[in-house]
């Protein structure tokens, strides 16, 4: 079944550790995004891929990374995690506008991360 | 760049009346305005969108209005169920390939049985 997937659900680290949250879809899709989410709160756009080897800065600055090597896979990468980044991250991906397709964002489940 | 303003942040009503959440864009060339409803512990979903080829649009119990020359649109929920209970998204876009879904910073529904 055509999904998004993210991985870990829940993860708490220590601060200074590196993490990796992963996001894969089998949607098809050629764009995808990480937004920042507090629980019940406004989605802030931090990271944000039209496609292999596109990445680009969201409306909200992070100190985060991404990459985008492969059409299905966009993980988000903290060099060194700190209280302040706990929140809860959600992975989307839509279709290409421009292939007549629709705007309609289809996000993951979420990763909760709590760092002490 | 694209502004989104949403209100009311929060609402309750009673099983049964219905629930109007209002959205203000800035950008005069989007054409795009989705909705997403974000149950507790849930993953936001596209519930309904409109175009701004449409002026109105409607699906069972909810329907969106927009009107272009005030820049404004509205999400309209009949006939309220606790299942309703979420926080609603509303978001703009100028619809092209390069383009970038902007939000309102929620509406969380309280439908009380």
């Amino acid at each position: 079944e055509a999904d998004i997937y993210q991985t870990p659900r829940y993860l708490v680290i220590g601060t200074g550790k590196k993490i990796t949250l992963e996001c894969s879809q089998t949607m098809g899709h050629d764009k995808m995004y990480w937004y920042q989410q507090d629980p019940g709160m406004e989605l802030h756009l931090i990271h944000y891929s039209y496609g292999v080897n596109s990445t680009e800065k969201g409306d909200l600055s992070s100190e985060s990374t991404v990459s985008r090597i492969r059409t299905e896979h966009f993980p988000l990468t903290l060099e060194s995690a700190r209280p302040s980044h706990t929140s809860q991250y959600l992975c989307a991906s839509s279709e290409w506008e421009g292939r007549g397709g629709h705007n309609e964002q289809f996000f993951g489940p979420g990763t909760r991360l709590t760092v002490l | 760049g694209e502004n989104v303003e949403q209100h009311p942040s929060t609402l309750s009503v009673q099983e049964g009346d219905s629930a109007v959440i209002k959205c203000t864009y800035s950008d005069s060339a989007s054409n795009y305005f989705p909705w997403y409803k974000q149950e507790l512990g849930k993953r936001p979903q596209l519930i309904i969108d409109i175009r701004s080829n449409v002026g109105e649009k409607k699906d069972q119990r909810i329907a969106v209005t927009l009107n272009k020359t005030a820049k404004h649109f509205s999400l309209h929920i009949t006939e309220t169920q606790p299942e309703d209970s979420a926080v609603y998204f509303c978001a703009a876009s100028i619809g092209s390939g390069y383009s970038t879904l902007t939000f309102g910073k929620g509406t969380m529904l309280l439908v009380s049985p």
